[in-house]
């Protein structure tokens, strides 16, 4: 069974761009999970998507984002953005909410300059 | 709120040493407690879980027990080996593992770097 894949692996943008991210969970799996990953704050939950729902959502900006599609794939946006963006930011898919394992993908590698 | 607070790195030890990295946890309710590890250029795989107290997570010559009444939960692994170098993370999920919680989330420790040297 495939893993979950990200894409794109690596991007750089500037300030006051915008950008999204996505990603496809593991087959059958329903829930979809965002997490950003950063020197100085560790890994921090973003929001978690099941059944196309925004289930919970953690404490960023508006500016943050995202969705889920009918097939469970998922796309984060993130507008006007910041130096602070710069971040690896992971997937993670479940097979259900509140389900205890998480299967990470390799992540975004996202820099704004 | 919840909170995971992991031993600062970086450890470095040799090859075949003894390893503990210690996690100590703030959590109401009962979570499941995690132990993650995130090789170079790599997303995070799940090392071991345990999801109740006196509960003993093992997997690949890594062992960690659900303490609560000391509210932690040490990685330790008898034998290091150079292939053990990566980054290791310990982590709580909200809801204590019930499925359906509207809630639900990990939260993470900062992490450790280890390195194993030959």
């Amino acid at each position: 069974k495939a893993g979950v894949t990200q894409t794109p692996r690596y991007l750089i943008k500037t300030r006051g761009q915008q950008v999204t991210l996505s990603c496809s969970p593991i087959s059958g799996h329903r829930s979809v999970s965002w997490y950003q990953q950063t020197p100085g704050q560790g890994l921090q939950f973003l929001f978690e998507y099941f059944s196309e729902t925004q289930r919970n959502k953690g404490n960023f900006p508006g500016r943050f984002s995202g969705r889920q599609f009918s097939n469970s794939r998922s796309e984060m946006n993130v507008s006007t953005l910041e130096l602070g963006d710069s971040a690896l930011y992971l997937c993670a898919s479940s097979p259900r909410t509140g389900g205890d394992e998480q299967f990470f993908g390799p992540g975004t590698r996202l820099t704004v300059l | 709120g919840n909170s995971v607070t992991q031993m600062e790195g970086p450890v470095t030890l040799s090859e075949e040493a003894f390893l503990t990295i210690n996690c100590t946890y703030t959590a109401t309710g009962y979570p499941s407690l995690f132990w993650y590890v995130q090789y170079p250029g790599e997303g995070l795989q799940l090392l071991l879980k345990a999801t109740k107290a006196d509960d003993k997570g093992s997997n690949k010559g890594f062992e960690a027990t659900y303490r609560k009444e000391t509210t932690s939960f040490h990685l330790e692994k008898g034998s290091v080996q150079v292939s053990d170098s990566a980054v290791y993370f310990c982590a709580l999920s909200d809801q204590g593992g019930k499925s359906g919680g509207s809630n639900y989330k990990l939260t993470f420790g900062k992490g450790t770097l280890l390195t194993v040297n030959p």
